[in-house]
């Protein structure tokens, strides 16, 4: 089955302790993207990837990294965590230009 | 940037009727892309429209399209209580990477 696949999907942290959030699609697509969804903002783009080693910031980057060595996988890492990073976080891919975005389920973070 | 505004905010019918909504945006396109998303799920893809198409059919829902108003409509007919969900329209801008989303209409259909 064609999907995006986002770990964890729920994670109750504490603010400085650093963390990873995995994405995995298994459709073979060259472009990927990072999204938070926070109340009445909508879904904000937070990096891209539009293939291997080829990434940049979206609208929302600051206290994010990115990596994508390989195709199938752009995690997003959280250096230094903060209260403000408290969000639903999606992660997409699609197969190229004028295509639609599959996401993943999507990745409830809490930083106290 | 949020590019894409949808309105109304919040919609509520009953069973049978049809929704619509609407999207506006800023700048040029390259196309204009629809979502749904079911209380906290992931978003599904529902019809991507070119920038030199005027609409665009799939089952129950109508997409149209006018560049020269930056605007956009979704037109869901004879809704169900499964079409309960929140819809959000997408712009795709020239460089084809920066997918820009509103803030989404939350549709309610009662039965």
């Amino acid at each position: 089955e064609a999907q995006v696949t986002q770990n964890p999907r729920y994670l109750i942290t504490v603010t400085g302790k650093k963390l990873t959030v995995t994405c995995s699609q298994n459709m073979n697509h060259e472009y990927m993207s990072w999204y938070r969804q926070d109340p009445g903002l909508g879904l904000r783009q937070i990096y891209y990837s539009m293939n291997v080693e080829v990434t940049d910031k979206g609208d929302v980057p600051e206290g994010y990294k990115v990596s994508r060595k390989e195709k199938r996988n752009f995690p997003l890492i959280l250096e230094s965590p903060s209260p403000n990073q408290t969000s639903l976080y999606f992660c997409a891919s699609k197969r190229g230009p004028n295509q639609p975005q599959h996401f993943g389920d999507g990745t409830r973070l809490s930083i106290l | 940037s949020q590019q894409g505004e949808e309105d109304p905010q919040a919609l509520s019918i009953q069973e049978g009727e049809n929704a619509t909504m609407n999207c506006s945006y800023k700048t040029s396109i390259n196309n204009l892309q629809w979502y749904r998303q079911n209380s906290g799920r992931g978003l599904v893809h529902l019809i991507l429209i070119r920038s030199n198409e005027r609409e665009k059919h799939s089952g129950r829902l109508r997409v149209t399209l006018d560049t020269s108003k930056k605007s956009s409509s979704l037109l869901i007919t004879a809704s169900r209580a499964a079409d309960t969900a929140s819809y959000f329209c997408a712009t795709d801008p020239q460089n084809d990477y920066k997918l820009s989303f509103g803030a989404g209409t939350t549709v309610t259909v009662r039965a």
